[in-house]
């Protein structure tokens, strides 16, 4: 497994402004990944961000909105712009098994936004 | 459309009971298969992986896959209240490597 911390674990922003979010991880890791949940819904796939490449975002979801960076093989960043009241929800990040081998998915702890 | 359904719950079991978790998923092309286990205002944890037909044992838990009937279940035995949580269903189709999620089954064990 990996061990992945999420800064900030949660914030409360005004509506119009951004929050960028940060993913590190111990081990170098090839695909992370960023999802949301919102309160008593399941997981929804925003994107997957790999090295050195462009994010690929979900249906629904577009880089404008979400601009994501993945800088080196353990970390990355999901930035939500323009925030509006509809963006509160919590944001995972996730990882793949860093041995590469299961397929297996990892997150780190979360973070909580309200946008007010 | 990959589909994964989980009935909602709750499931609401005693303590020291088998809880009984259920899951389907739409694509027969799915291989391999997971459940993680989600405390209210935390993230998943993976507890369970399963990717060939038949029982998979670890500890109090059990996963149970049948690809035929497309069908895998996670079965907790001696259930404490500390299993009361939301288990997430998710599979990965061959050639994938994002899983789909279903929504969660609201486990709770009283005392």
């Amino acid at each position: 497994s990996a061990v992945i911390s999420q800064k900030p674990s949660r914030d409360i922003c005004q509506r119009g402004t951004s929050l960028t979010i940060q993913c590190q991880v111990d081990s170098q890791v090839t695909m992370m990944f960023w999802y949301r949940q919102q309160p008593g819904q399941s997981l929804t796939l925003i994107a997957t961000a790999n090295q050195g490449s462009e994010a690929t975002y979900e249906s629904g979801f577009v880089i404008d909105k979400f601009p994501i960076s993945r800088p080196n093989l353990t970390f990355s960043t999901l930035t939500v712009s323009n925030l509006s009241p509809e963006d509160s929800s919590i944001y995972l990040c996730s990882v793949e098994d860093p041995g590469g081998s299961s397929y297996e998915q990892y997150f780190g702890p979360g973070t909580r936004l309200t946008v007010t | 459309q990959k589909e994964v359904e989980q009935n909602s719950g709750p499931l609401s079991v005693p303590e020291g009971a088998i809880a009984s978790l259920n899951c389907t998923y739409s694509d027969r092309g799915s291989q391999s298969f997971f459940w993680y286990r989600q405390y209210s205002g935390k993230s998943p944890e993976l507890i369970m992986s399963i990717y060939s037909n038949g029982d998979k044992e670890d500890g109090r838990f059990t996963a149970q896959l049948n690809k035929a009937s497309q069908y895998v279940s996670l079965l907790i035995r001696d259930s404490q209240p500390s299993d009361s949580a939301t288990y997430l269903c998710a599979v990965l189709s061959g050639g994938s490597y994002i899983p789909t999620f279903g929504r969660g089954t609201s486990l709770i064990v009283h005392p």
